[in-house]
């Protein structure tokens, strides 16, 4: 069965600190990773993405992620965090061998304090 | 120039009501869903139409109705609404070959 885990509920950084939202999937094909957004009352914005190749991916508004198949991981990272940056962050996982669906990890909501 | 719009962004209505929230995407994709994120924002897949095909059906109660006029739309019909109902609803589009979903704004739905 296909699935995403998103170990960290809660996650609070200070401002201008580091950032690391940990993504383990378990998937029965090559799997597509991607990285949404959520503000509040919005809709999910895609951050990155990763299809094939270089495992270290980049995204939108400074954001990393790194593949590792070995630990079925897609880390996503930030080096310096903004306070625009508060929001909810989900791990998503997709295939073609599954009719393209997403499945989406339950979130990690990250505040940042100044 | 939005690229998934759903309407209405928010519905509030009572229980046993029949209700429909409208979905376009202008971006030319073939594949378009709808998925549901319930109270605890878990986001699960609910249908899923290629070029007006149902392909996806993740088992859904029957009174959720997914339908396709082309490729652009895909409306959800919901009968008999129950208070199980409440969720937010959001559209996605994506293009064929690629699992790259595009999401509209959501549409939250209050069953009272």
């Amino acid at each position: 069965a296909q699935s995403v885990t998103q170990p960290d509920i809660h996650i609070t950084v200070s401002e201008g600190a580091s950032l690391e939202l940990r993504c383990n999937y378990s998937y029965g094909a090559t799997p597509y990773l991607f990285w949404y957004v959520q503000s509040p009352g919005q809709g999910l914005q895609l951050l990155l993405k990763y299809f094939s190749g270089d495992t270290l991916v980049q995204g939108i508004k400074g954001f990393e992620a790194e593949f590792k198949r070995s630990q079925s991981s897609f880390n996503l990272r930030k080096p310096s965090v903004h306070w625009s940056d508060a929001a909810e962050y989900f791990c998503a996982v997709g295939a073609l061998e599954y009719g393209n669906k997403l499945v989406f990890g339950a979130g990690t909501i990250l505040r940042v304090k100044s | 120039d939005t690229a998934v719009s759903q309407t209405p962004k928010y519905l509030v209505t009572q229980m046993g009501n029949d209700k429909s929230i409208k979905c376009e995407q202008n971006l030319g994709h073939d594949t378009m869903y709808w998925y549901k994120q319930d109270s605890k924002k878990f986001l699960k897949i609910m249908f899923s139409y290629n070029n007006k095909e149902l392909i996806i059906n993740e088992t859904v109660p029957n009174r959720f109705s997914p339908k396709s006029p082309d490729k652009a739309h895909l409306n959800l019909h919901i009968n008999s609404l129950e208070l199980g109902d409440s969720a937010v609803y959001f559209c996605a589009s994506s293009p064929t070959g690629g699992t790259e979903a595009f999401f509209g704004q959501g549409t939250r739905l209050t069953v009272v």
